[in-house]
């Protein structure tokens, strides 16, 4: 089946740590992007990209770093300098650059620092 | 890139009355996108308008986008339990970053 799979579903880490969440894809989307979620809030975007090797800062970039190494894969890594970094991140993907085509997101992943 | 204003942010209704969510801006959109968000879940994908006026339904869903391309209504018949949610506008984007409206959370009354 195709579809994007965001992994773990849930993440407990500690205060000062760095952590990895996982975004792959096989929708053969050439856009991703991460959005962090607060309970009862909107959507902020973080980070994006449009094309391989190449991505784009957010909205609320500060705190976070991405990768795209490879097409299917967009993992983000949340620093110890996020301030507030408990949240629901979710990842999505999308057909092309233009922004006439519709995201598809994961299953997200709650992210608890303690 | 483009900002839009989504009102109302909450909606409590009695089940079977009507539901309505508006999506506005200041400046001319490309489209518009729709999507909803069910409690613990992830944003799917609804619908996108693109032209002037263009009005599409979904069952008892309707979408309408306005003549200006400034602002953009769904509006829901007869709410179902199921329906509940938050509703979410997308506003196309010259910068190719797919960017949210607030959203409109709707809860129901059985």
């Amino acid at each position: 089946d195709g579809g994007i799979t965001q992994s773990p579903k849930y993440l407990f880490r500690k205060e000062g740590q760095n952590v990895t969440l996982s975004c792959e894809q096989n929708l053969n989307h050439d856009a991703m992007y991460w959005y962090r979620q607060d309970p009862g809030q909107g959507l902020r975007l973080i980070y994006y990209s449009q094309i391989v090797n190449d991505f784009q800062k957010g909205d609320i970039a500060e705190g976070y770093s991405v990768s795209r190494e490879k097409k299917e894969s967009f993992p983000l890594t949340v620093t110890s300098a996020q301030k507030n970094p408990t949240a629901f991140y979710l990842c999505a993907s999308a057909k092309d650059r233009s922004s006439s085509t519709e995201a598809f997101f994961g299953q997200g992943t709650r992210l608890t620092v303690v | 890139g483009q900002q839009v204003m989504q009102i109302p942010q909450y909606q409590h209704v009695q089940e079977g009355e009507d539901f309505t969510t508006y999506c506005n801006s200041s400046t001319t959109l490309s489209n518009i996108q729709w999507y909803k968000q069910r409690p613990g879940g992830h944003p799917v994908f609804l619908i996108q308008l693109v032209k002037s006026g263009e009005v599409k339904k979904q069952k008892r869903l309707t979408f309408q986008f306005g003549e200006a391309k400034k602002n953009s209504s769904l509006h829901i018949t007869a709410t179902q339990t199921t329906d509940v949610g938050t509703y979410f506008c997308a506003p196309g984007s010259s910068a190719s970053k797919i960017i949210f409206g607030s959203g409109t959370r709707l809860s129901i009354r059985p």
